[in-house]
């Protein structure tokens, strides 16, 4: 299995506040994206990174910023989380930038009251 | 733009029963087109792939796509259903020189005894 670890893996918090999700990999992938997973969409890309400090925006980007200051890291940050933010969260990461070939981690389960 | 529709939510068949998962593509130019498999409380993992060679594609676990481009769809199906295909599964796909893969809405699953 791809060394894909997310934290925190469950968290509830309160609408107005902050929150940064982690995802760290092992496997020394140049890319890594952020999902999110909702009933009836899917996943839906949020943001994803092509290497250290180089990030671009996804399809569901709104209330979201990403940071990638090492190649194992990707953090994602919600400013002041909303209701309409409580979903399951993906990391994934590919060694190159169109195979379609993904690796997961076990998601994070978010809700925000 | 590439999209991808998956036909039916919820999908129910008899252990033994074929099982057959409908996906349709959109997409200007050739498309990579992928089926992930999501079981419970895991993240997703990739089932198989067509990336222009072979039209019939097979995959793990017994299950088989085939690429067909007059009808613009990439169909799962495998031949006898067992308990532990239970799961919830994502079409996807790419195009040759994106950077982006887009999943459709998935279809869950389930096996009667």
């Amino acid at each position: 299995d791809a060394g894909i670890t997310q934290s925190p893996r469950h968290k509830v918090t309160e609408t107005g506040t902050p929150v940064t999700l982690r995802c760290h990999q092992t496997e020394n992938h140049r890319y890594m994206y952020w999902y999110r997973q909702d009933p009836g969409h899917g996943l839906r890309l949020i943001h994803y990174s092509y290497g250290v400090k180089d990030t671009d925006k996804g399809e569901v980007s709104d209330g979201y910023s990403v940071s990638r200051s090492k190649t194992e890291d990707f953090l994602l940050t919600l400013e002041s989380a909303t209701s309409s933010q409580t979903s399951v969260y993906f990391c994934a990461i590919s060694e190159s930038r169109n195979t379609g070939e993904l690796f997961f981690g076990e998601g994070s389960r978010l809700t925000v009251l | 733009a590439q999209s991808v529709t998956q036909l039916g939510s919820h999908v129910s068949v008899s252990e033994g029963a074929l099982v057959l998962l409908r996906c349709n593509y959109s997409s200007s130019v050739p498309p990579y087109l992928f089926w992930y498999v999501q079981y419970p409380n895991q993240g997703l993992q990739l089932l198989l792939k067509y990336t222009s060679a072979a039209t019939l594609v097979k995959g793990i676990n017994g299950f088989e796509a085939e690429f067909k481009k007059s009808e613009t769809s990439f169909h799962l199906t495998k031949p006898s259903a067992h308990m532990s295909d239970a799961a919830e599964y994502f079409c996807a796909v790419i195009n040759q020189g994106a950077q982006k893969l887009v999943f459709g809405q998935g279809t869950r699953l389930t096996i009667n005894p």
